[in-house]
């Protein structure tokens, strides 16, 4: 059974701090792998994207990162803003019929000003 | 604005109460698939479609059916409902290995 796994389960960190997310998945064959912001009692943004091709995508001050043969996925927030509390959701989405998505429990962040 | 829409955003339904979830997306997205979110649990799939007339079952999908008459909509039925289905649902919708766009979410409270 496929499996996501986000780390730390929450984050507090001070406004201009860069942070990183840590996401881990188990199925070998993932198709892509995208990154989610919720804030509260609101939909899923995506923010980012990964192919299974890829290494990496980037938009603004954020950097996502896809490392197939460990597992992992990060995110990286560079020079947080206190706009960027929300929880941070990782799906994994894979080759199976479907592309359905796997995810992880995510990671809430709040970021101090 | 094209997109997923989702009706109604909230609901309160009594036990054994039927009611359906509505869902269009307008991007002519092959797939759509419908999810819960509980409390520290993530999102679960319920069902999903890859097209038109094609409809399987997720992870969660007892208590619930779906329907994919057309490209652009996948309703989601409670047939009859528990207090075990009160979460917030989401329906999404992709093209492809493209990413998934998702509706803003349905808030379903079963008493």
């Amino acid at each position: 059974k496929q499996e996501v796994t986000q780390i730390p389960a929450a984050l507090s960190v001070p406004e201009g701090e860069n942070l990183v997310l840590n996401c881990s998945f188990t199925d070998s064959a993932i198709y892509n792998l995208q990154w989610f912001r919720q804030d509260p009692g609101k939909g899923l943004t995506s923010l980012l994207l990964i192919q299974s091709s890829q290494r990496e995508q980037t938009s603004g001050r954020l950097n996502a990162s896809l490392d197939k043969s460990s597992g992992r996925s990060t995110l990286y927030i560079a020079a947080s803003q206190p706009g960027d509390s929300a929880t941070y959701l990782c799906a994994e989405g894979g080759l199976e019929y479907g592309n359905k998505l796997v995810f992880g429990a995510g990671t809430i962040l709040r970021v101090k000003s | 604005n094209a997109g997923v829409t989702q009706t109604p955003k909230f609901q309160v339904l009594k036990t054994g109460q039927s009611m359906t979830l509505q869902c269009a997306q307008d991007m002519n997205h092959e797939y759509m698939s419908w999810y819960r979110q509980d409390p520290g649990m993530g999102l679960r799939l319920i069902h999903y479609s890859v097209g038109a007339g094609i409809t399987d079952q997720g992870e969660v999908p007892n208590g619930y059916n779906v329907s994919r008459s057309t490209t652009e909509d996948f309703p989601l039925r409670l047939l009859s409902a528990a207090p075990s289905q009160t979460s917030v649902y989401f329906c999404a919708s992709s093209q492809g290995g493209n990413g998934y766009t998702f509706g803003s979410g349905t808030r379903l409270t079963v008493v």
